[in-house]
């Protein structure tokens, strides 16, 4: 069964501290993993495509990573404004399974 | 503005009663998704249209229908709401196939009192 993982639930980081998030999956058929940002109360916004291990990309202070079996979210020197819960899903046969996202709280 | 249009933006009803949450998808996307989303909960996939046809459903409730019609907006009607309706409700559209992603809309905040 394809499956999307997404840890820790939830993380507190001070202003400035780096860290990064994981996204695990089992998915039979890998075409795409895309990661999303949603802030409370909003739709989520898109973030990143990646589509194939070892591939990379970058926007301002985040990074994200794929391998063939997990994705990494990096986020260098953080800011409050990047507060928000980060989610991750990927497309099996044309579906998009959907992580229960990591919960991102940066304190200035 | 992300380009996929959902109104209303906020819905109050009482229990029992029907609505009806529109969304108008990005230009030239022939594919509408329809999520739930509770309070501090994840995405919950409902139904998928593509191009006026349903493609695949989800964990919607009997209760619950959607369709999407040939100018490609699409409706999701709730019927006989209960508490546990209250939701976001957000609507998402997407080009051939799923490779660039979904774009979501702001989404319906349906409260059911």
């Amino acid at each position: 069964e394809d499956q999307v993982t997404q840890s820790p639930e939830a993380l507190r980081l001070q202003e400035g501290e780096s860290s990064s998030l994981n996204c695990s999956y089992t998915v039979s058929g890998l075409r795409g993993l895309f990661w999303y940002r949603q802030d409370p109360g909003k739709g989520p916004e898109f973030l990143f495509t990646l589509y194939s291990a070892g591939e990379e990309k970058e926007k301002e202070r985040l990074k994200a990573t794929l391998t063939k079996k997990e994705s990494f979210l990096h986020i260098t020197a953080p800011k409050p404004e990047d507060s928000a819960t980060y989610l991750c899903a990927v497309n099996s046969n044309y579906q998009l399974i959907w992580g229960a996202g990591t919960k991102l709280i940066i304190k200035p | 503005d992300s380009g996929v249009t959902q109104t209303p933006k906020h819905l109050i009803t009482a229990t029992g009663q029907r609505v009806t949450l529109r969304c108008s998808p990005r230009s030239g996307d022939l594919s509408v998704y329809w999520y739930q989303q509770s309070l501090d909960q994840g995405l919950q996939f409902l139904i998928q249209y593509y191009n006026g046809e349903e493609r695949a459903k989800g964990n919607i409730l009997e209760r619950f229908s959607a369709q999407q019609f040939p100018d490609l907006h699409s409706e999701l009607n709730l019927s006989s709401l209960e508490l546990g309706d209250s939701a976001l409700y957000f609507c998402a559209s997407s080009g051939e196939g799923t490779d660039y992603g979904y774009t979501f809309g702001s989404g319906t905040r349906l409260t059911v009192v």
